[in-house]
């Protein structure tokens, strides 16, 4: 079955405490990105993959790191998490950027810091 | 600067009635990409449309249908006979050419209820 996994889906924190969210799709997508959702903003792009050690600036890059080592794995790392960066937060994966393909969403993973 | 705009932040209509959601983005490409996804109440992001700017095309797929207009800088989505099971936040999105169209920019959503 085609899926982008997420983990963790729920997670609590503290200030400053280093985290990494996990983004794994299993249909040897070239393109992945990480996005992040909040009341009143809608979504907002953080960082994307065009391929394997291929990552580029979303919308909203600052506090968050990327790595794309494998084309499976696109993890988000927030080295020093702050409480405005409370979010819901989806990955997703694309074959291409062709007009037919289809983009895959993880469940998304609720972060809280507090 | 790429943005896209949703006016209508919630939208509510009786089942079986048709509704239009609106978008309009602006951009400075010639070429780009659009989109609509749709976020039902369990939270999960669905993908629906991409369609790029050099096809104006109408596109229709079952109940759903998207009206391009590049004239109004417009992508505005209908929904025909509408269903409980379409409430959901729609949000539409667009992607510039850097990167492979990968950068995307989204509108704020608009939430629709659709009452039994």
């Amino acid at each position: 079955e085609a899926q982008v996994t997420q983990n963790p889906r729920y997670l609590i924190t503290v200030t400053g405490k280093k985290l990494t969210v996990t983004c794994s799709q299993n249909m040897n997508h070239e393109y992945m990105s990480w996005y992040r959702q909040d009341p009143g903003l809608g979504l907002r792009q953080i960082y994307y993959s065009m391929n394997v050690e291929v990552t580029d600036k979303g919308d909203v890059p600052e506090g968050y790191k990327v790595s794309r080592k494998e084309k499976r794995n696109f993890p988000l790392i927030l080295e020093s998490p702050s409480p405005n960066q409370t979010s819901l937060y989806f990955c997703a994966s694309s074959a291409t950027s062709g007009a037919t393909d289809t983009q895959y969403f993880g469940p998304g993973t609720r972060l809280t810091v507090l | 600067a790429q943005k896209v705009t949703q006016a209508q932040t919630e939208i509510s209509v009786v089942e079986k009635e048709d509704v239009t959601l609106d978008c309009v983005y602006e951009t400075r490409d010639t070429t780009y990409y659009l989109f609509w996804y749709k976020q039902p109440p369990s939270g999960e992001l669905v993908f629906l449309i991409r369609r790029n700017s050099f096809d104006e095309q109408n596109e229709i797929s079952g109940r759903y249908s998207w009206n391009f207009q590049k004239s109004t800088s417009s992508f505005n989505f209908t929904i025909t006979a509408s269903q409980v099971v379409d409430s959901a936040v729609y949000f539409c999105a667009l992607s510039d050419p850097l990167r492979g169209y990968q950068k995307v920019t989204f509108g704020t959503g608009t939430k629709l209820q659709v009452i039994p």
